[in-house]
This record gives C-alpha cells, structure tokens and sequence, in this order.
C-alpha cells in the first residue's frame, strides 16, 4: 500500500537551530516525492520536489531509497519557517499527479 | 499566477442538508482534486478528476459525489451532510503531466454540520 508517514506532529526549535523534519514512505515503485508547506492563513503551496534537487528558502531534502525516506533539512531555523509542513507522494499513474499526504509537521522555531 | 477559487470559505449546514461546493481554476489545468484536511491525519483524497465529465474515487469517496461540466469547475457535492463531514475541504488543481507535482490549492471551505 502506498503511504506516507510523519512521525512527529509537532517539532519546536529555537532561531539558529537545525531542523529535521521526518517522513517516510511506502511505495513499490520509483517514487516522485514533495514537501508542502502552509504558512499561517496561507494556501498550501509546493517547497520542494526531489526531482529538482533544490534547496529552496534554505531548505533541502534527499531521496534515501533505502531507508524510504525523504527529510527536510534546514541548518539554521528563522523563526518565518514556523508553519505546517506536509511531505507528499506521487501515486497515480500517468499524468494524474494524484498526491498522498503525510499528516503533517507543525515547525514551531521561538526567538 | 495560478489562482484556484473556492467559492465559500465558511458554511455551517444541518445534518441531511444537501451541501455543494464550488471549486474554479483559470489556468486551463486539466487535473482537478478534492481533499479534505484533518488534524492528526493530513490531507485525504475524495475524488478527482482528470477531464471534463471525468471523475474517479480517492480515498475517502464515501458520502460525497462530484461533478465537472466545465474544464475549469470542479464541484464537491454532500447529498446529506453528517456531522463527521465536518472538515476543512482543499480543492487544488494541477497540469496533466506526470513528475510536475505541483498542485495548486484553493484557500479552504471550511464546513461546520450541525
């Protein structure tokens, strides 16, 4: 069965600290994986796909195909990063795009 | 900029009321969804379409029907609300290409039934 588990709810940092944010996936075939945020009173909107290798508003995340698994890392937490952060799975055939959704993260980063 | 429309941002409606939801793109995307977002349990997919008059099931399809006349209107429709309906619902669309993963939300209905 496709799914996408992230294991903390909540994770609380002070400014200055790094940040992990956990998820792993179940997924018999090559996975295409995404990391969502939504800021307060935001739309959700796309950070960052593993396609791209990107480091976006100084956040990266690798693919571990072994460990199933796809991180969010940022090395230094501003206290704007604080928002609900979801990783996400492509599964549907084709061109659907038909996402499955993690739970959810909220990042709480305190002055 | 992509802009995805939901018409209603608050409704609070009775148990059996016949609820609809409205959802429009103007982005000429082929791909439209509907999810609705719970606290402790993400985003669950109800149904989603991929062209005009298509549909197909999600997840959680149960207690919900959609309809797509339009390429650019995607509705969410409850035939009788329950109380466990109760829920934020993410309409989100996105091109027909594969490895793109870019959905574009809709800023959220948020329905209350009573």
């Amino acid at each position: 069965a496709q799914r996408v588990t992230q294991p903390e709810k909540l994770l609380s940092v002070f400014k200055g600290a790094p940040v992990e944010l956990k998820c792993n996936y179940s997924y018999s075939g090559s996975p295409e994986l995404f990391w969502y945020v939504q800021y307060s009173r935001q739309r959700l909107q796309l950070l960052l796909r593993h396609i791209s290798r990107e480091s976006i508003k100084g956040f990266t995340a690798d693919l571990n195909k072994g460990e199933t698994s796809f991180h969010l890392k940022k090395p230094f937490a501003q206290e704007e990063d604080s928002a609900m952060y979801y990783c996400a799975l492509c599964g549907g055939p084709g061109g659907y795009n038909k996402l499955i959704f993690g739970a959810g993260t909220r990042l709480a980063v305190h002055p | 900029d992509v802009k995805v429309t939901q018409s209603s941002r608050y409704l609070v409606k009775r148990t059996g009321e016949k609820v609809f939801l409205e959802c429009v793109q103007d982005m000429d995307h082929e791909n439209m969804f509907w999810y609705r977002q719970d606290p402790g349990l993400g985003l669950r997919l109800i149904y989603f379409s991929y062209d005009v008059k298509m549909k197909e099931k999600g997840d959680i399809p149960e207690g919900y029907s959609v309809s797509r006349e339009k390429k650019e209107r995607f509705s969410l429709i409850l035939e009788s609300a329950s109380t466990n309906q109760t829920s934020m619902y993410l309409c989100a669309s996105s091109l027909y290409h594969r490895g793109t993963g870019e959905l574009f939300f809709g800023e959220g209905s948020r329905l209350t039934v009573l």
